[in-house]
């Protein structure tokens, strides 16, 4: 099993561009997040999804979008970047909100 | 608020010598509590989960333990490949609240 993968591994985007955040899992986990990890903030949720068909916010959801068409993928959307969402974006999966499997990461810089 | 507060923030150990991490919690009845490792550029690894005061779990030179207010991750006679972040997450009690993570203790085992 790959686990949890995420691409793109590195990403620079300039202020108003938009992107996604690719997030695919193959252990036919129902639960799904996305965490942005910022340098003294910790990890901070910023959507989920808790099966197909299914999300909602988590505490930092401004400028992001989700869905859930399949089990698998769980795609982040950045609506239009700001310097702001500069960070270190990880996809989580789980068979229900316990223990999470995270992928490796995506560093982002928005200038 | 419901809060996770790890300390210390960082800690440098000789090889050999052991010591505890502490995480302290302000949920009550919470339904799990999570330790993960990360190291740098990669994404935070599961390690244990908890659910009960007194439960302990043990790998290699690693123990958690938990109490109705805290737990620890005890390290003993630690080696330079432990060194990481080592983060603490609780899992609420109500079916709708999010895991909430720490900040983290950063750990570095000196040869």
């Amino acid at each position: 099993n790959a686990g949890v993968t995420q691409t793109p591994k590195f990403q620079v985007l300039k202020t108003g561009q938009s992107m996604t955040l690719q997030c695919a899992q193959d252990m036919n986990h129902e639960y799904m997040s996305w965490y942005r990890q910022d340098p003294g903030m910790g990890l901070r949720l910023i959507h989920y999804s808790v099966g197909a068909g299914i999300t909602d916010q988590g505490e930092v959801p401004n400028g992001y979008n989700v869905s859930r068409s399949t089990t698998e993928d769980f795609p982040l959307r950045l609506l239009s970047a700001a310097p702001s969402q500069t960070s270190v974006y990880f996809c989580a999966s789980s068979l229900t909100q316990g223990a999470l499997y995270f992928g490796p990461g995506t560093r982002l810089t928005v200038t | 608020e419901d809060q996770v507060t790890q300390s210390p923030e960082a800690l440098r150990l000789q090889e050999g010598e052991s010591s505890s991490l502490n995480c302290s919690y302000t949920v009550s009845g919470l339904r799990g509590l999570f330790w993960y490792r990360q190291d740098p550029g990669k994404g935070p690894e599961f390690l244990f989960t908890l659910y009960s005061a007194g439960e302990e779990k043990e790998k290699e030179r690693l123990k958690a333990t938990l109490t109705k207010k805290e737990s620890f991750l005890h390290i003993t006679a630690p080696k330079p490949e432990d060194s990481a972040t080592y983060l603490c997450a609780v899992l609420p009690p109500n079916r709708d609240d999010k895991i909430i993570f720490g900040k983290g203790t950063r750990l570095h085992i000196l040869p």
